[in-house]
């Protein structure tokens, strides 16, 4: 099994409707992460968790929430998508510490392709 | 802020060709500077890493030096194969964003395609 599993790894919904892509890690890690990838911009940070009771808001956070069910859980929502939300999505960990680059040091998940027509 | 800056693609090469992406930076303090790789298909994994001035990262064949007099962080590798077709993001770790972590900015990532 992967170490970062995103499900589902594709989905095609509807402007308005309520989406939830879900990530789970066995790499034991505290530190979890939400980045979103459009063709031409790099990845970019939606939200971040240190840990369970820690959530932060990253560089495009607008129109997304987050939960941090368990150390193992990290879940993205869209509350109403819309077609500018069509993006390939990327759950992310990363360890606790060896100097700051450490926990800079990122697994990541194979991707969830969201389309919002 | 901090930025990344990569050189456009798509990079298309030979098998057995040189390879450079070429990746510059802008951030305040020290930067730690990484290179990641997407696969077709797949997230990103790192590729390598460099934490101070001139240090050399290096990985299956491909190696990043540490330039802080020219803020920058280039890619190569003398000899291509097949199996390196991926996406490139050069990426660098700046802001501290809390308990002992600093924050990646990622470049846009740069497409490189090997043909036989």
């Amino acid at each position: 099994d992967a170490d970062v599993t995103q499900t589902p790894r594709n989905r095609i919904t509807k402007t308005g409707k309520r989406i939830m892509l879900e990530c789970s890690q066995t790499k034991g890690h505290d530190r979890m992460y939400w980045y979103r990838q459009d063709p031409g911009l790099g990845l970019r940070l939606i939200y971040y968790s240190f840990d369970v009771k820690d959530i932060n808001k990253g560089e495009i956070s607008d129109g997304y929430s987050v939960s941090r069910q368990a150390q193992a859980k990290f879940s993205l929502s869209l509350e109403s998508a819309i077609p500018n939300q069509t993006a390939l999505y990327f759950c992310a960990t990363s360890g606790n510490g060896q100097g700051s680059w450490g926990a800079n040091v990122l697994t990541f998940g194979a991707g969830s392709r969201l389309t919002v027509l | 802020g901090d930025s990344v800056t990569q050189m456009e693609g798509p990079v298309t090469l030979s098998e057995e060709a040189f390879l450079t992406i070429n990746c510059t930076y802008t951030a305040t303090g020290y930067p730690s500077l990484f290179w990641y790789v997407q696969y077709p298909g797949e997230g990103l994994q790192l590729l390598l890493k460099a934490t101070k001035a001139d240090d050399k990262g290096s990985n299956k064949g491909f190696e990043a030096t540490y330039r802080k007099e020219t803020t920058s962080f280039h890619l190569e590798k003398g000899s291509v194969q097949v199996s390196d077709s991926a996406v490139y993001f050069c990426a660098l770790s700046g802001a501290y964003s809390g308990a002992g972590s600093y924050q990646l900015t990622f470049g846009k990532g740069t497409k490189l395609s090997v043909i036989p």
